[in-house]
């Protein structure tokens, strides 16, 4: 079974562009969290969708949003784009939304902001 | 491939000899704890999560201890391999925050052949 895939991989913007991120999940998951990972906060919660709606949101500004499709990909966005938003941006998708679920994550996709 | 932490904890182990990474928590509330190993350019990859109703868990040359009373997780992974070399994060889960995981800042394990 394919694993977690997002695209692009890299990616170049300049400040005040905004970005787009596509993640398609593990075949039959249809949760699909966001994670932003930088050197200074290490592992950080964005959102997390299930069955097309947003079950929880991090504490990220709201220049930070994302949707999910009936296919259960999912697409992150950035708007105004800050020196800050440069990261890796990870993808985890997990088959429901149960407690004990395991979450797998993608390769991620890393933005940087010039 | 990236760095995950300027000042990430580093331990370094001989190739054959048995490692421990330690990871405190300080939500009492967590009932869910997840080991995940990120190896350069790669995302992280599940390696044991234990439940909060128990205080050790066994996988393959892995072991995951709880210490509830303390707040403290640790893996043990035995007869390390330098294919084991990578960042180690604990990941810890809320009852009813969904799948929303927390993470610690990482144990950088480098493996000495």
């Amino acid at each position: 079974k394919a694993g977690v895939t997002q695209t692009p991989r890299y990616l170049i913007k300049t400040r005040g562009q905004q970005v787009t991120l596509s993640c398609s999940p593990i075949s039959g998951h249809r949760s699909v969290s966001w994670y932003q990972q930088t050197p200074g906060q290490g592992l950080q919660f964005l959102f997390e969708y299930f069955s097309e709606t947003q079950r929880n949101k991090g504490n990220f500004p709201g220049r930070f949003s994302g949707r999910q499709f009936s296919n259960s990909r999912s697409e992150m966005n950035v708007s105004t784009l800050e020196l800050g938003d440069s990261a890796l941006y990870l993808c985890a998708s997990s088959l429901f939304q149960g407690f004990f679920e395991t979450q797998y994550f993608g390769p991620g996709t890393r933005l940087l902001v010039l | 491939g990236e760095s995950v932490g300027l000042h990430l904890p580093t331990l370094s182990v001989q190739e054959g000899d048995n490692s421990i990474i330690n990871c405190a928590y300080s939500n009492s509330a967590s009932d869910y704890f997840i080991w995940y190993k990120q190896e350069s350019g790669k995302g992280p990859q599940f390696i044991i999560d234990i439940r909060s109703n128990m205080d050790k868990r066994q996988g393959q040359r892995v072991t995951v201890l709880l210490n509830k009373t303390v707040k403290h997780l640790s893996l043990q992974i035995a007869a390390t391999q330098p294919g084991d070399s990578a960042v180690y994060f604990c990941a810890e889960k809320e009852k009813n925050a969904g799948n929303m995981l927390t993470f610690g800042g990482g144990t950088r394990l480098m493996v000495k052949p």
